[in-house]
């Protein structure tokens, strides 16, 4: 079954504890993104991927850190997580990344809490 | 990057017609409306896309005028189920090398009621 798998589902941690949130897609998509989810402000995209080893930052890239060694996976990293953190975190995929938005597909969710 | 502008909650009885219309005024040329439908604690999961005029799929229809300024996602018949945030994106082409931004802001907030 083609699909976005994230983990954990859910993370509680405390704050300055290093965590990595992993993404992996199984249909072989060159572009990922991370987005994250707060009540009033949307969706907005943390990073994001062309390809292996080609990465740039979204609108909110502050406090995160992403990696693409291999094609399939997307880790997110927080090296000093903060309670304004707290979130709920989605990977993305999508076949290419034209010059048009395409259609992404979008992994479970991970939510995260920072204490 | 082309802004969006979509109303922020709707409520429509079960069975009706659901409009939702999405500003765009400065879309580039090279840019597609692209809309998603998202539920609670879930991912957003991709419903229609078009360019001009009017594109159907077996989920909703998207009517574009010709000036591209804005666009219409109609819902036929909405169920219950249809409750969830409708988000309305368009594709940022002007990025160099043609890298793919993408701004969902905050959507539409759907309410069907019974």
């Amino acid at each position: 079954e083609a699909q976005v798998t994230q983990n954990p589902r859910y993370l509680i941690t405390v704050t300055g504890k290093k965590l990595t949130v992993t993404c992996s897609q199984n249909m072989n998509h060159e572009y990922m993104s991370w987005y994250r989810q707060d009540p009033g402000l949307g969706l907005r995209q943390i990073y994001y991927s062309m390809n292996v080893e080609v990465t740039d930052k979204g609108d909110v890239p502050e406090g995160y850190k992403v990696s693409r060694k291999e094609k399939r996976n997307f880790p997110l990293i927080l090296e000093s997580p903060s309670p304004n953190q707290t979130s709920l975190y989605f990977c993305a995929s999508s076949l290419f990344p034209s010059q048009v938005a395409n259609e992404q597909f979008f992994g479970p969710g991970t939510r995260l809490t920072v204490l | 990057l082309a802004k969006t502008t979509q109303p922020i909650s709707m409520d429509s009885y079960e069975g009706q017609e659901v409009n939702i219309t999405c500003s765009h005024n400065n879309i580039a040329t090279n840019d597609y409306i692209t809309w998603y439908q998202q539920f609670p604690s879930q991912g957003p999961r991709f419903i229609i896309q078009g360019y001009k005029t009017k594109v159907t799929n077996e989920v909703a229809s998207l009517f574009i005028p010709a000036d591209r300024k804005s666009s219409t996602l109609s819902l036929p018949r909405v169920s219950l189920s249809d409750t969830a945030v409708y988000y309305c994106l368009v594709g940022d082409s002007r990025n160099s090398g043609g890298y793919q931004k993408v701004t969902f802001g905050i959507g539409t907030k759907l309410q069907v009621i019974p």
